[in-house]
């Protein structure tokens, strides 16, 4: 098992060029999430789907949208990059645990972007 | 506003000595808590969790303890190995949040030989 993959693992982009971001999990997992991580931030959901055919918007959705392909694949477009979008974004993904309870999201490996 | 909190960005600890990495959140809806471990260059790896309902969670070398009154949580580990140099993440989910994860900042912990 792969787990869950994410491509590219690195980008430089121009302002103003757009680009997505693909990312896909084997575990056959309901939920998929895009996270991006800066400096003394932590971790900030950018958007979550929580399952086929749904998504919403997380703390910092601007200047992105997604598409969640199937099951297995969740993409994160940026249309016009902006230099503030320069960070290492992380796709995961996760279920529910067996009787309802919650359970832990599984992470990419990242992807590092920069907009200069 | 910063829901969860790791006040300590980070943390050096001898080897064999017991690692201490502080949480605190401020929203009450809170009621499933997670910590992670980030090293460089990859993704964070989910570590253990605490459910509300439970005060204390232990799996080999890690515990973590929740008190709910304070809002706070604490991840020990024990013996500290140098392999546990990393980021730790604090994380929360709300009551009817999904799996949707609210991260704190990080504490980078650096275990000394």
């Amino acid at each position: 098992n792969a787990g869950v993959t994410q491509n590219p693992k690195f980008q430089v982009l121009k302002t103003g060029q757009s680009m997505t971001l693909q990312c896909a999990q084997d575990m056959n997992h309901n939920s998929m999430y895009w996270y991006r991580q800066d400096p003394g931030m932590g971790l900030r959901l950018i958007y979550y789907s929580a399952s086929e055919g749904t998504t919403d918007k997380g703390e910092v959705p601007n200047g992105y949208n997604v598409s969640r392909l199937n099951k297995r694949e969740f993409s994160l477009r940026l249309e016009s990059a902006a230099p503030s979008q320069t960070s290492v974004y992380f796709c995961a993904s996760s279920e529910f645990r067996a009787g309802g309870g919650k359970g832990e999201a599984f992470f990419g490996q990242g992807t590092r972007l920069t907009v200069v | 506003d910063q829901q969860v909190k790791q006040n300590s960005p980070s943390l050096s600890v001898q080897e064999g000595r017991i690692s201490i990495l502080n949480c605190d959140y401020t929203n009450s809806m809170f009621d499933y808590f997670l910590w992670y471990k980030k090293y460089p260059a990859e993704g964070p790896t989910f570590l253990i969790s605490i459910s509300s309902i439970k005060d204390k969670n232990e799996d080999g070398r890690f515990t973590v303890f929740l008190n709910k009154s304070a809002k706070h949580l604490s991840l020990h580990i024990v013996p500290s190995q140098p392999g546990d140099s990393a980021v730790y993440f604090c994380a929360a989910i709300p009551t009817g949040g999904g799996n949707k994860l609210t991260f704190g900042t990080g504490t980078q912990l650096k275990v000394e030989l």
